[in-house]
């Protein structure tokens, strides 16, 4: 089995600007996670997605958020209007819908400069 | 409201000594899972083991084991003999047994380092 991949692995960015994840799941998995990791801390979770549906969201997700996954395949998490509060590990996860266990990427750790 | 406790921030050990790290967990729901998470220096995120709430049978898989105790809401993992290689943050995680609702809710990790 390919595990999760996340693209980019790090990425640097000034306040104000856009940016946009990539989360390819395992591809038998039909459900998807976002969570955010901040120093010290353990993953928290965003949104998650059934297929292409997005069926939870945090309340950690603000309207500068946005997920989505067109064709039930990957996934992607933008962040408009970056702050320097959104500096962490992105984390994308999946899983099988009859199983719980999640299986993690390697993440995408954004710098808010 | 769920919340998963590690109290214990950082340990260290010297290699081949056994050390058990310890989970505490508050939930309302009666059916839930517990998991255990490993995360290694390179930083992704590792599963380890899935418990059910209504088994409460200990596991062990090699050098690891779990003992999940309902009646004080632990769900610990000691590693036996340990290794360097074990050097890692461990995470403890809850997650609801409600179909469509089972993300994870973590602790907030044990820094494990085992010294050679």
């Amino acid at each position: 089995d390919t595990g999760v991949s996340q693209d980019p692995r790090h990425k640097i960015t000034k306040r104000g600007q856009n940016v946009t994840f990539r989360c390819d799941p395992i591809s038998e998995h039909n459900r998807l996670y976002w969570y955010r990791q901040t120093l010290g801390q353990g993953p928290e979770f965003l949104t998650y997605f059934q297929n292409e549906a997005q069926l939870e969201k945090s309340r950690l997700l603000s309207d500068r958020f946005s997920a989505e996954r067109p064709k039930g395949s990957f996934s992607t998490l933008e962040i408009q209007r970056t702050e320097q509060g959104d500096s962490a590990m992105y984390l994308c996860a999946s899983s099988k819908r009859e199983a719980y266990e999640q299986y993690f990427g390697p993440g995408t750790r954004l710098t808010v400069t | 409201a769920q919340k998963v406790t590690q109290a214990q921030t950082e340990i260290s050990v010297v290699e081949k000594e056994d050390v058990t790290l310890d989970c505490v967990y508050e939930t309302r729901d009666t059916t839930y899972y517990l998991f255990w998470y490993k995360q290694p220096p390179s930083g992704e995120l590792v599963f380890l083991i899935r418990r059910n709430s209504f088994d409460e049978q200990n596991e062990i898989s090699g050098r690891y084991s779990w003992n999940f105790q309902k009646s004080t809401s632990s769900f610990n993992f000691t590693i036996t003999a340990s290794q360097v290689v074990d050097s890692a943050v461990y995470f403890c995680a809850l997650s609801e047994a409600v179909p469509g609702a089972n993300n994870l809710f973590f602790g907030t990790g044990t820094r494990l380092t085992v010294i050679p």
